[in-house]
């Protein structure tokens, strides 16, 4: 089983809709999770931290379920621009490695 | 402005030609490492380091080496490139730790035939 895994996708969505994507993890036991955002090839970019009380910024949640060790990220009224894959983070237990999902890509169309 | 530089951006070499990337930050982070990205795998983790002179194997450490003699520079060597070590490489560095949020740059396309 590996580490970060997340469903590749892609998910089409319509403008306006609402989607959800979940991430299972393992060996961690880190108090901090990330979600970034990669567009087409470029630098993977900090979307969201992800702590115990989960987090939400405009429309996007993300949840951290420590006893199923899994997180979600949500995003609201979907945007043609939120087209991207999500990459789920995961620090590695009693390391300073990082382990990244495959990602999870997205694709909102009018 | 806050960034992180790598050079060069598109590589084309040959097998067993060293080649170094480059890597600078200008956020005084202790916290760097390289990562490559491949089709179906996502970003694998190389080396990374917590500070000057402090360096350590990430998950795929094999056919790489790194220095780190200043806080802003963490450089790439690849001493006998293969083919297999095409791919999108991806410096990064954040604060202190895995912890903290990482700042990429804008990645190197390697190709060596």
């Amino acid at each position: 089983r590996k580490e970060v895994e997340q469903d590749p996708g892609p998910f089409n969505v319509p403008e306006g809709a609402t989607v959800a994507f979940n991430c299972t993890y393992s060996n961690s036991a880190s108090q901090s999770f990330f979600w970034y955002r990669q567009d087409c090839r470029k630098e993977p970019k900090l979307l969201m931290s992800v702590y115990s009380s989960g987090n939400e910024d405009g429309r996007f949640t993300a949840q951290l379920n420590r006893a199923s060790q899994y997180i979600s990220l949500l995003i609201r009224d979907s945007k043609l621009s939120d087209s991207a894959t999500y990459l789920c983070v995961v620090p590695r237990r009693n390391t300073d490695k990082l382990i990244f999902g495959t990602g999870t890509r997205l694709q909102v169309f009018p | 402005e806050a960034q992180v530089t790598q050079n060069p951006r598109y590589l084309i070499t040959v097998t067993g030609k060293k080649l170094t990337v480059t890597c600078s930050q200008n956020m005084n982070h202790e916290y760097m490492s390289w990562y490559r990205q491949d089709p179906g795998l996502g970003l694998r983790q190389i080396y990374y380091s917590m500070n000057v002179e402090v360096t350590d194997k990430g998950d795929v450490p094999e056919g790489y080496k790194v220095s780190r003699k200043e806080k802003r520079n963490f450089p790439l060597i690849l001493e006998s490139p293969s083919p297999n070590q095409t791919s999108l490489y991806f410096c990064a560095s954040g604060g202190a730790g895995a912890g903290d949020t990482q700042y990429f740059g804008p990645g190197t396309r390697l190709t060596v035939l």
